[in-house]
């Protein structure tokens, strides 16, 4: 199965910060990765699929890179409801795998 | 708009079978994948496997022993059955309309205990 590894797996930040979340998989997933975003007793939403496509309705201080084997999700000035777990996840290869998570918390 | 919501029974006892349904609402299941993800504290986000609309399926190979996923597009609705359960099947369960999942159900919760 393709690994997916994600970095940094907790992350502290303010307001306004801008961050940037990585996600390295362990063979080329072409550029199927996509970003979610979960807060506690919610399900994942979908931000960023093929890598680098806004899901709609997503802010655009929300982006995505990469192809390959390497991808970022970058918030451009972090917001107070931005504060959640992301995760990764690429569907090019089965079985489809998850990072393991990014907990962004205030600092 | 587009809605997913699982059911089924929260508790199961080990060694038996867990079956859970999601019903979708709000679109046609035809020409889409569904797929079922579950959630744990300690391995985090695991996909299950998908259906597609006519019947298709794929599964994880570390679970594909004990899945079967199906669907019946007249009730618009699929199925999950995962087989001789234990202790390490307690998980959140989510139902998601995929490639790639953007559409996911609330989420139940299924505890494997006597």
């Amino acid at each position: 199965a393709t690994q997916m590894t994600q970095s940094p797996s907790s992350l502290s930040a303010s307001v306004g910060d801008r961050v940037t979340i990585t996600c390295r998989a362990s063979q080329g997933v072409r550029s199927d990765l996509a970003w979610y975003q979960q807060k506690p007793g919610k399900a994942p939403k979908l931000l960023i699929y093929a890598a680098s496509t806004l899901q709609t309705g997503v802010p655009s201080r929300f982006s995505g890179s990469g192809s390959g084997t390497e991808f970022t999700l970058t918030i451009s000035s972090l917001q107070p409801e931005d504060f959640a777990s992301y995760y990764c996840l690429q569907d090019y290869n089965y079985p489809f795998t998850f990072g393991q998570g990014t907990k962004l918390d205030i600092k | 708009q587009v809605q997913l919501q699982e059911s089924g029974p929260g508790l199961v006892k080990p060694s038996e079978t867990l079956s859970l349904t999601c019903t979708v609402s709000g679109v046609s299941m035809i020409s889409y994948y569904w797929s079922w993800i579950r959630q744990t504290p300690g391995k985090g986000l695991e996909w299950i496997g998908y259906i597609y609309y006519n019947g298709t399926t794929n599964y994880n190979p570390s679970l594909k022993s004990r899945v079967t996923i199906s669907v019946d597009t007249s009730k618009n609705e699929f199925s999950l059955k995962l087989s001789s359960v234990t202790a390490a099947d307690t998980a959140v369960y989510y139902c998601v309309r995929t490639i790639p999942p953007d559409v996911w159900g609330k989420g139940t919760t299924v505890t494997v205990s006597s």
